[in-house]
This record gives structure tokens, C-alpha cells and sequence, in this order.
């Protein structure tokens, strides 16, 4: 059975300052794993998608890397700001044992102080 | 615009009173995917449905049905609500299964079961 886990689950940086953050799975057989981001009491945004055949992905002030024979991928933000306060989720899809799964981390809690 | 629409965003009720979730995507999607979300458990996913007519079971399926009968509904089904199942619930659709297939999230249905 797949498993995620996010490291670490609370982050609080000053403003300005570069971070990264951690997901890990247990089953290297994945389709894909897409990060996401969760603003209070809202939906979830997704951020980056990297396919089981990618390295990293970026977009803007963000980049997404993924090692999937260690089972380890990367979210590094660079030069935060205080709007990039949110809970990042990594979700990994997954073939797990003929059904195609969907599996989350329980996420990393940011906060950028201004 | 490209959405996915959850209805009720917010809904009390008692136990065992039968009640439905509707969700809709306009992308022509054939991926959909119901998930629960816990304090300090994360998203898990419930149900999903590969295509119409195709459903099969997540992690947590007990207490829930689905039914997918039209390509953009996806309904979620609480047969006899008990309070274990009050939780903030999500659908969410991917255009296949596939690696390079971004999943689009609703707004959320805040459930309370007393």
C-alpha cells in the first residue's frame, strides 16, 4: 500500500528566504505526483505535476524535483513572500494492486513572516 | 470556465437521514475522485470512477456508494450518515488516469453529522 509523508509538517521562514519542502512514497511504481496548495477553508490549487518519466518541473518562483527509485520529491520555493503562506500537499498516483490510486501527505504548514 | 462544482458547500444533518453530494466537472473529464479530509489523517480517497459506469473503491469506502452515470456527475451517496463521516469532502477530476493528467479540484462540501 502506498504511503506519503511530508516533512516537515509546520515551517515558518522570514520573508525573502529560499525553502524546501519534502515528500516521500513508498512505492516507487507511480504514474505521477503533483503538488498542491490549500489555503484555510478553501479547495486545493494545484502547483506542479511531474510525470513518472520527469526530473522537476518548474513554474515561476517554484520548482518541483522527483528521485522515484528513492521515492523523494522536492518542492523548493525560492525568495518566499507572505502570500505563500498555505498547507503544500504532495499527492503521488499510484497502480496499486490493478486500481489506480490517488494518496496524499498530510502536508507542510507554511508561514512567511513579513 | 473549467470547474468542478460541489453542492452543498456546507450541510448539517442527523444520523442515519440519507443524503447525496452532487459534483459536476465541465472539462469532459474521465477521471473522478471523491476524497474525505481529516484533522491530522489528510485526504483520503473514497471512490473514483475510471469512466461511465466504471467505479471501484479507494482506501476508506465504508458508509459511501457512487454512481457514474453521465460522463460529468459524480454524486456521492451517504446511505445512513453516522457522526465518524462528518468531515470536509472534496471531488476532484483528471482528464484520464494517466502521467501527465493534472487533477482539478472543487470548492468542498463541509459535512456535520450529529
Amino acid at each position: 500500500k502506498q504511503e506519503v509523508t511530508q516533512i516537515p509538517a509546520a515551517l515558518s521562514v522570514p520573508e525573502g528566504e529560499n525553502l524546501v519542502l519534502n515528500c516521500s512514497f513508498t512505492d516507487s511504481a507511480i504514474y505521477n505526483l503533483q503538488w498542491f496548495r490549500q489555503d484555510p477553508g478553501k479547495g486545493l490549487t494545484s502547483l506542479l505535476l511531474i510525470q513518472s518519466s520527469q526530473r522537476e518541473q518548474t513554474s515561476g518562483r517554484l520548482n518541483a524535483s522527483l528521485d522515484k527509485s528513492s521515492g523523494r520529491s522536492t518542492l523548493y520555493i525560492a525568495a518566499s513572500q507572505p502570500g505563500d503562506s498555505a498547507t503544500y500537499l504532495c499527492a503521488v498516483r499510484s497502480n496499486s494492486g490493478g486500481y489506480q490510486k490517488v494518496t496524499f501527505g498530510i502536508g507542510t504548514k507554511l508561514q512567511v513572516i513579513p | 470556465e473549467a470547474q468542478v462544482t460541489q453542492n452543498p458547500r456546507y450541510l448539517i444533518t442527523v444520523t442515519g437521514k440519507k443524503l447525496t453530494v452532487t459534483c459536476s466537472q465541465n472539462m469532459n473529464h474521465e477521471y473522478m475522485s471523491w476524497y474525505r479530509q481529516d484533522p491530522g489523517l489528510g485526504l483520503r480517497q473514497i471512490y473514483y470512477s475510471m469512466n461511465v459506469e466504471v467505479t471501484d473503491k479507494g482506501d476508506v469506502p465504508e458508509g459511501y456508494k457512487v454512481s457514474r452515470k453521465e460522463k460529468r456527475n459524480f454524486p456521492l451517496i451517504l446511505e445512513s450518515p453516522s457522526p465518524n463521516q462528518t468531515s470536509l469532502y472534496f471531488c476532484a477530476s483528471s482528464l484520464g488516469p494517466g502521467s501527465t493528467d493534472t487533477q482539478y479540484f472543487g470548492p468542498g462540501t463541509r459535512l456535520t453529522v450529529l
